[in-house]
């Protein structure tokens, strides 16, 4: 139980378009769903928590206008790359949580964003 | 801030052989402990957790004791297998800080286990 999936798995694009990568919790519904961004030999840095019905609450630094996050149901959450450019080129992780803070979140598998 | 410090990799083992990957953290409140593993095409999965000093969480044959003295939780199995191999994460969640919700995550380190 407790699958999150992700989609696509990699992309490319080119410079200036927008591109929306979608989160799924296929087995349960996710109260909050975190946004997170990889750089090669870097950290997981959190982007963005949503709760379901609710605006996103956006780490510092991050762009809201640029990194649209629509959690439109308790399974589906959606990040929007806006006008994209190389240095967004990146892997986006996602991960849901059902419940409290006590509870764990559930990690999706990742998206590939190549910018050209 | 709060920040997390673990080991450099890739950590090139053979198999039964004893592992520790260390981690390190900062924290401004009390924080608790994660370690998640990333298998190969795979989203990161909860290994173990500890919540307070002195604890220590187990799962699968691995093992991190939360040292709150050294400000430490370090991962450590006694003989691993091809199949651990992965990257392992170290993260914290502090309660005062981000009530909670918030991982703060170590950049990883790679376990290869060769037979």
């Amino acid at each position: 139980g407790a699958v999150v999936s992700q989609h696509p798995s990699w992309v490319i694009c080119k410079s200036g378009t927008s591109v929306k990568i979608e989160c799924r919790s296929l087995d349960f519904q996710a109260t909050t769903m975190f946004w997170y961004r990889q750089f090669p030999k870097q950290s997981l840095m959190l982007m963005a928590t949503s709760n379901e019905g609710s605006k996103a609450t956006y780490e510092q630094g991050v762009e809201k206008d640029k990194f649209l996050i629509n959690h439109a149901s308790l399974t589906l959450s959606t990040l929007t790359v806006t006008s994209a450019h190389p240095e967004d080129s990146s892997f986006y992780i996602c991960s849901a949580r059902y419940g409290g803070s006590l509870n764990e979140q559930y990690f999706g598998p990742g998206t590939r964003l190549t910018v050209t | 801030g709060d920040s997390v410090t673990q080991m450099e990799g890739p950590v090139t083992l053979s198999e039964e052989a004893f592992l520790t990957i260390n981690c390190t953290y900062t924290a401004t409140g009390y924080p608790s402990l994660f370690w998640y593993v990333q298998y190969p095409g795979e989203g990161l999965q909860l290994l173990l957790k500890a919540t307070k000093a002195d604890d220590k969480g187990s799962n699968k044959g691995f093992e991190a004791t939360y040292r709150k003295e050294t400000t430490s939780f370090h991962l450590e199995k006694g003989s691993v297998q091809v199949s651990d191999s992965a990257v392992y994460f170290c993260a914290l969640s502090d309660r005062l800080t981000g009530g909670g919700n918030k991982l703060t995550f170590g950049t990883g380190t790679q376990l290869k286990v060769e037979l």
